[in-house]
């Protein structure tokens, strides 16, 4: 079993809708919990992080994290073209894991 | 400023061959680390480093090696290249091992024939 799990998708929306991309984890370990954007041929950013449960909102961005549940979400609000990326959830303890990142198209 | 620098962009090997992919970074931060980046798999850690001289095995460290002489560099060797070492590897650093934002380079796109 992986570590951080996460749905490659692909997902497709029309522009406006809202989003949601979830991944669960197994260590409970984790402390930092991250959402990384990456655009075709470039290396992620991080787009957002949260410390311990809680939510956290920057814009149209919401990142949720349950650690009961070991489950983190993340929300995008009237979804644009530009926010068509793959989005990496990420996590750290000793060092950081990734999960497998979904690819979200947004159509005009 | 930079940031995270590697070279190449690209390169096609044959099996067997060896070569170092490089990593340089301008930000003074002590944590480096290498990933690769697989269809499904997201960004597998291969190795890392805490500091100058030091450095640890990842999720994924067999066949390749690293050393770290200098804080700025973080070079990635492939001993004998095999097809499965066909990935995007990324160099990335942070402020701190524990740090939440890892800063990574563009990316070294490798085949291996």
């Amino acid at each position: 079993q992986k570590e951080v799990e996460q749905d490659p998708g692909p997902l497709s929306v029309p522009e406006g809708a809202i989003v949601s991309l979830n991944c669960t984890y197994s260590n409970s370990a984790f402390q930092y919990f991250m959402w990384y954007r990456q655009y075709s041929r470039k290396g992620p950013e991080l787009l957002m992080y949260t410390y311990s449960s809680g939510n956290k909102e920057d814009g149209r961005f919401t990142a949720q994290v349950d650690k009961s549940s070991k489950y983190i979400s993340l929300f995008i609000r009237d979804s644009q073209p530009s926010d068509s990326a793959t989005y990496l959830c990420a996590m750290t303890s000793n060092d950081m894991r990734f999960g497998a990142g979904t690819r979200l198209t947004v159509k005009p | 400023n930079a940031g995270v620098t590697q070279t190449p962009k690209f390169q096609v090997l044959k099996t067997g061959q060896s070569m170092t992919l490089q990593c340089a970074q301008d930000m003074n931060h002590e944590y480096m680390s290498w990933y690769r980046q697989d269809p499904g798999m997201g960004l597998r850690l291969i190795h890392y480093s805490v500091g100058a001289g030091i450095t640890d095995q990842g999720e994924v460290p067999n066949g390749y090696n690293v050393s770290r002489s200098t804080t700025e560099d973080f070079p990635l060797r492939l001993l004998s290249a095999a097809p499965s070492q066909t990935s995007v590897y990324f160099c990335a650093s942070n402020d701190g091992a524990a740090s939440f934002e890892a800063f990574f380079g563009q990316g070294t796109r490798l085949t291996v024939v």
